[in-house]
């Protein structure tokens, strides 16, 4: 079963466009979500995590889990060159930030100036 | 900042050796995890280590594989006998409060 799919892009957008990364899940009973960013030759860097359906903001990035679909998404507002990167959405089946992850394959973003 | 340091960065070997990777998590960090990531594909779970033994590993993880604690700070990935396919960037992360922390990973070739 795959536990989760993201669409790996690429995608270019110009500075100041407002991004929106996505990926689905399958079902499983206890879930968290993450939304991770990896610059080239670097290991992921958590970005945002949430528990629940809604959403969840942190400056301009706003992460929006919609269990009713199985749907889960990053929006970056404001983009800049800097967020150029590849963004792995991840799933832990655990009620906890323990346990193993499953992550999408990443969706590479570039944002030019 | 606390980092999770992972040595070395880059490690070509030839077909049939051994290879032992190595991590430092977060001292104060008491889980402990290796993932993989094949050019290309998915990051993927291998073993997460707890108490000084394995709590969870994936089906990746056959005998080929092993890993320590060896002295309460270092964590290693010990790969009997590499294959081409082992070839990848490997990925050590330490879980406290607020979640994963991964390293910079080791980039293994195997020729």
């Amino acid at each position: 079963q795959k536990e989760v799919e993201q669409d790996p892009g690429p995608l270019s957008v110009p500075e100041g466009a407002i991004v929106s990364l996505n990926c689905t899940y399958s079902n499983s009973a206890f879930q968290y979500f993450m939304w991770y960013r990896q610059y080239s030759r670097k290991g992921p860097e958590l970005l945002m995590y949430t528990y629940s359906s809604g959403n969840k903001e942190d400056g301009r990035f706003t992460a929006q889990v919609d269990k009713s679909s199985k749907y889960i998404s990053l929006f970056i507002r404001d983009s800049q060159p800097s967020d150029s990167a590849t963004y792995l959405c991840a799933k832990g089946n655990r009620g906890s930030t323990l346990g193993r992850l499953y992550f999408g394959r990443g969706t590479q973003l570039t944002v030019w100036p | 900042e606390p980092e999770v340091t992972q040595t070395p960065s880059h490690q070509v070997t030839q077909m049939g050796q051994e290879v032992i990777l190595r991590c430092v998590p977060i001292s104060n960090h008491l889980y402990f995890y290796w993932y993989r990531q094949i050019l290309g594909q998915k990051v993927e779970f291998l073993v997460s280590f707890y108490n000084n033994e394995i709590s969870e590993k994936s089906e990746i993880f056959d005998d080929q594989f092993s890993v320590e604690r060896p002295d309460g700070s270092n964590f290693t990935l010990k790969i009997r006998s590499t294959k081409l396919e082992d070839s990848a960037m490997y990925f050590c992360a330490s879980v406290g409060l607020y979640g994963y922390t991964f390293g910079s990973g080791t980039r293994l070739t195997v020729v």
